[in-house]
């Protein structure tokens, strides 16, 4: 079964400073790779997806993420954060079947002004 | 893009009663919904996956009689938390695949669920 993994519970950032939020994935075969932000007391909003092509993705709110194979990572970064960045940041992965998602455990964000 | 719903978006209720929740995708066809909880702090945790007129598939640990899930249309699923208890309480979050697009699965808000 897929799995994610976010190593770091929380990542603290000054305002305008590039942020870099990890994820490693577990998937047989090709796998779909997703990042999603929630904020207090809301559901999830979608930032970015890889599913194939090239491996650095473009997202929302200027967010993107490279995909490296080589070593099973999706990580999420921005090259300059904002305060409004601070949020719970979530990666998922499918794999190609289109079974379930599947989270990892979470990365709370908070940049500070 | 996609919109999903849920209804109510809260609910505080006593124990021992049952809650319904609706998750509604607005604008695209669902042949799969699938309900997560997620406890503060923590990650989303899949319940299970729902399939149109079919039942429910409960991932290991939860109790199909005590979360009942109902998808009886393409746009519209329903999780019923049934004699609810205070542990009960949580947010719980759907998702709907749209059938026609890719299998794009689109979250709904959220349901934050109290119980006395």
């Amino acid at each position: 079964a897929q799995s994610v993994a976010q190593p770091e519970d929380q990542v603290n950032v000054a305002e305008g400073n590039p942020l870099t939020v990890k994820c490693t994935y577990s998937v047989s075969g090709n796998p779909y790779l997703f990042w999603y932000v929630q904020y207090p007391n809301r559901g999830l909003q979608f930032l970015l997806k890889y599913i194939t092509g090239d491996n650095l993705v473009k997202g929302s709110y200027g967010f993107e993420a490279e995909f490296n194979k080589s070593q099973t990572s999706f990580h999420l970064k921005k090259p300059s954060a904002l305060v409004s960045d601070s949020a719970l940041y979530f990666c998922a992965v499918r794999d190609m079947t289109g079974n379930d998602m599947r989270f990892g455990a979470g990365t709370r964000l908070t940049v500070k002004p | 893009g996609a919109v999903v719903s849920q209804h109510p978006s809260w609910v505080i209720c006593k124990s021992g009663t049952s809650v319904k929740i609706e998750c509604r995708s607005l604008d695209f066809q669902a042949t799969t919904m699938f309900w997560y909880r997620q406890f503060p702090k923590q990650s989303l945790m899949l319940m299970a996956t729902s399939n149109e007129g079919s039942k429910a598939t409960y991932e290991q640990g939860v109790e199909k009689d005590k979360f009942l899930i109902n998808h009886a249309s393409l746009t519209l699923s329903t999780l019923t938390v049934t004699s609810a208890h205070p542990e009960d309480s949580s947010f719980y979050i759907c998702s709907a695949r749209d059938s026609g697009s890719l299998n794009e699965q689109f979250f709904g808000p959220g349901t934050r669920l109290t119980v006395l």
